[in-house]
């Protein structure tokens, strides 16, 4: 396992439609991250599983985007009626113990 | 709430240059520091970690230090080299937190080494 993986790593959707990005964290890794990033800025801590579990939200995150991580493997970052402010970079992360490995994140223009 | 600082916002120098990052941090109470270096458009490498009794870590041209009661932090690069262009971010772990991936990130600083 070569690192995290994330998938698609671009979209272009229409305001309005629901959009899905998936991760896969390094395998046995048992913390999961979600971030965004915008052009310029740092990223910004969305929401953690540790395994299977859903342990912090940002209240960064709407009543519009949710995060699974079904069986503590792969997760899902879904965002509902999509809207030009959702248009970021979604970064995903995953650790065990002190040590922290991101994706290459996945790009989401909403025109 | 956490607030984490960079200066400067971008910086260019010619090759071979020592240059200095700066980060500062508004609450002291942390666990970890860590700096990432981030190339367009793609994801972050963590290239320092710093617990928060160490005062600094070094990995081959690259020195860290932590001044935690003082809410600051110095990424040194030696020598620089046009391979070095790229945002460095620094980022907080909060003590207290539940998890020490959960971050607070400074904006970046975008470094241009041109030959």
């Amino acid at each position: 396992d070569t690192g995290v993986s994330q998938d698609p790593r671009h979209k272009i959707t229409k305001r309005g439609q629901n959009v899905t990005f998936r991760c896969d964290p390094i395998s046995e890794h048992n913390r999961l991250y979600w971030y965004r990033q915008t052009l310029g800025q740092g990223p910004e801590f969305l929401t953690y599983f540790q395994n299977e579990a859903q342990l912090e939200k940002s209240r960064l995150l709407s009543d519009r985007f949710s995060a699974e991580r079904p069986k503590g493997s792969f997760s899902t970052l879904e965002i509902q009626r999509t809207e030009q402010g959702d248009s970021a970079m979604y970064l995903c992360a995953s650790s065990f113990g002190n040590t922290i490995y991101f994706g290459e994140g996945s790009w989401l223009t909403v025109v | 709430k956490q607030e984490v600082t960079q200066i400067p916002a971008a910086l260019s120098v010619p090759e071979g240059e020592n240059l200095v990052l700066n980060c500062s941090f508004t609450d002291s109470a942390i666990y970890n520091l860590q700096w990432f270096r981030q190339d367009p458009g793609k994801g972050l490498t963590s290239l320092l970690l710093i617990q928060s009794s160490q005062r600094e870590q070094t990995s081959g041209r690259l020195n860290a230090s932590l001044d935690k009661s003082s809410g600051r932090s110095t990424l040194y690069i030696a020598a620089s080299q046009p391979g070095d262009s790229a945002t460095y971010l620094c980022a907080v772990s909060n003590a207290g937190g539940t998890s020490y991936g959960k971050l607070t990130f400074g904006q970046g600083t975008i470094l241009t080494v041109h030959p």
